[in-house]
């Protein structure tokens, strides 16, 4: 079955720090992978989108990797903050046509 | 602000009544998508609609749920006799390109919290 992994429901580190998220996923071929940030209360924000010819991407202190052949994305907050502190979703297109698909997101804390 | 905007924010309902979530999307776009998030849950695909056309609605429930997409006005999301199990956090989205465009990025309204008692 097709699946979506987000490495960890929860991460915490300290200020300061790199936090690295994983999204992994099987049975699909996407074309492109997305990465959104959802605080409580609140509706997903739109962070960074790396096609499947990339093999990263940065914005900031973001950067992303894809990797096709280990069905993988790596999500990088670099010199992270408090105000970093938030839920991770990475999404895809699982097929051309429709809705994309999100994993279940990895709740980030950064403490002070 | 030319957001996604969706309302009610938040709507308690008794068990067997009708919920209506309205959702207008952002100027320009006529791709609408709604997902449910459960608590401790992710997002999940509902429905995906353009102007006056159901795309795709894999994702729905086949009983209870509905959602239209008219020529003027929001897009709603109905639920008839609701259930404890329908609380969650409804989301909209909505696209200017289509599902499956290459960089179709979805921009997310901040949500409708239905409760269920």
């Amino acid at each position: 079955s097709q699946k979506i992994e987000q490495n960890s429901e929860a991460l915490n580190i300290q200020e300061g720090k790199t936090a690295t998220l994983t999204c992994n996923y099987t049975n699909y071929s996407p074309a492109y992978l997305q990465w959104y940030r959802q605080d409580p209360g609140r509706g997903p924000v739109f962070l960074l989108l790396i096609r499947e010819n990339e093999k990263e991407k940065r914005k900031e202190r973001l950067k992303v990797t894809f990797d096709t052949t280990l069905k993988q994305s790596l999500f990088h907050i670099t010199a992270s903050q408090p105000a970093d502190s938030a839920t991770y979703l990475c999404a895809l297109d699982v097929q051309a046509g429709t809705a994309l698909i999100f994993g279940k997101g990895t709740t980030l804390s950064v403490s002070s | 602000n030319a957001g996604v905007m969706q309302n009610p924010r938040h709507l308690v309902r008794r068990r067997g009544q009708e919920a209506r979530l309205r959702c207008s999307p952002m100027k320009g776009h006529s791709h609408v998508y709604w997902y449910r998030q459960l608590p401790e849950e992710g997002l999940k695909f509902m429905v995906y609609l353009q102007k006056e056309n159901i795309i795709d609605e894999s994702g729905m429930p086949k009983e209870r749920f509905s959602a239209e997409f008219p020529k003027e006005g929001p897009s709603i999301l109905r639920i008839q006799q609701v259930v404890r199990g329908d609380s969650a956090a409804y989301f909209c989205a909505s696209s200017r390109e289509g599902a499956g465009s290459s960089g179709n990025t979805i921009y997310f309204g901040e949500g409708s919290w239905l409760t269920v008692v």
